[in-house]
């Protein structure tokens, strides 16, 4: 299996540009969930969808953020704009969950994004 | 949503018992207790999940008490490589049927050689 794939595994840019980060979950996983993490506040999970349908954006930080997931076998995570303190690192994670699994949560390697 | 607190750090000496510990005294029945490790920015690895019962596999074992207040990983032989931030999670069961996973702050484990 190739795991969970993000990209770009960097970015840079400007404040005000528009960020778009990508993931390919395990083929078959029904989860896709969508971290940030930075020094001071840790992994915080901003969305999370199940079957390709979003359940709970609660941890998404303001409406400059937006996630989407067309298929199953992609997703996006968009802000704009950018702002420096949207600068992290940002995971997903995908996950298959039913009776006698044990859902495990497998995460990508990342995307850090830093905004100037 | 049930939250976990983790001691910031750790110290163990290389061959001893690494253990951690994690309280979830706000958990629910039917939800599992599961614990990553993070190594530099990497994305966090499974080590090991349990609900009730204690449980062991290649990597380590996990200790719950009775009254699934709190848990204890433990790493049997730490070495230089489990050096990482080991984190206790809780899976919740939302009440639309569907989980999400409420991670912890973490415990940074060292092991000194």
């Amino acid at each position: 299996d190739a795991g969970v794939i993000q990209s770009p595994r960097h970015e840079v840019t400007e404040m005000g540009q528009e960020v778009t980060l990508r993931c390919k979950p395990i083929s078959g996983h029904d989860y896709l969930f969508w971290y940030r993490q930075t020094m001071m506040r840790g992994l915080e999970l901003l969305i999370y969808f199940n079957n390709n349908v979003p359940i709970d954006d609660s941890g998404m930080p303001e409406d400059r953020f937006s996630a989407k997931m067309p298929n199953a076998s992609f997703s996006t995570l968009k802000i704009q704009p950018s702002e420096p303190r949207d600068s992290a690192v940002y995971f997903c994670a995908s996950s298959l969950i039913f009776y006698g699994r044990t859902g495990e949560l497998f995460f990508g390697e990342g995307s850090r994004l830093t905004v100037l | 949503d049930a939250k976990t607190t983790q001691p910031p750090s750790m110290d163990c000496a290389e061959g001893r018992a690494a253990n951690l510990p994690c309280n979830h005294s706000t958990i629910s029945g039917n939800e599992y207790v599961y614990w990553y490790r993070q190594i530099h920015s990497q994305g966090p690895q499974y080590i090991i999940h349990g609900l009730k019962n204690n449980e062991t596999n290649e990597m380590a074992s996990l200790i719950i008490t009775e009254d699934r207040k709190s848990s204890t990983l433990i790493l049997p032989h730490a070495t230089l490589r489990d050096t990482a931030v080991y984190y206790c999670i809780v899976r919740v069961k939302n009440t639309s049927g569907t989980y999400k996973y409420i991670f912890g702050t973490g415990t940074r484990l060292k092991v000194l050689a």
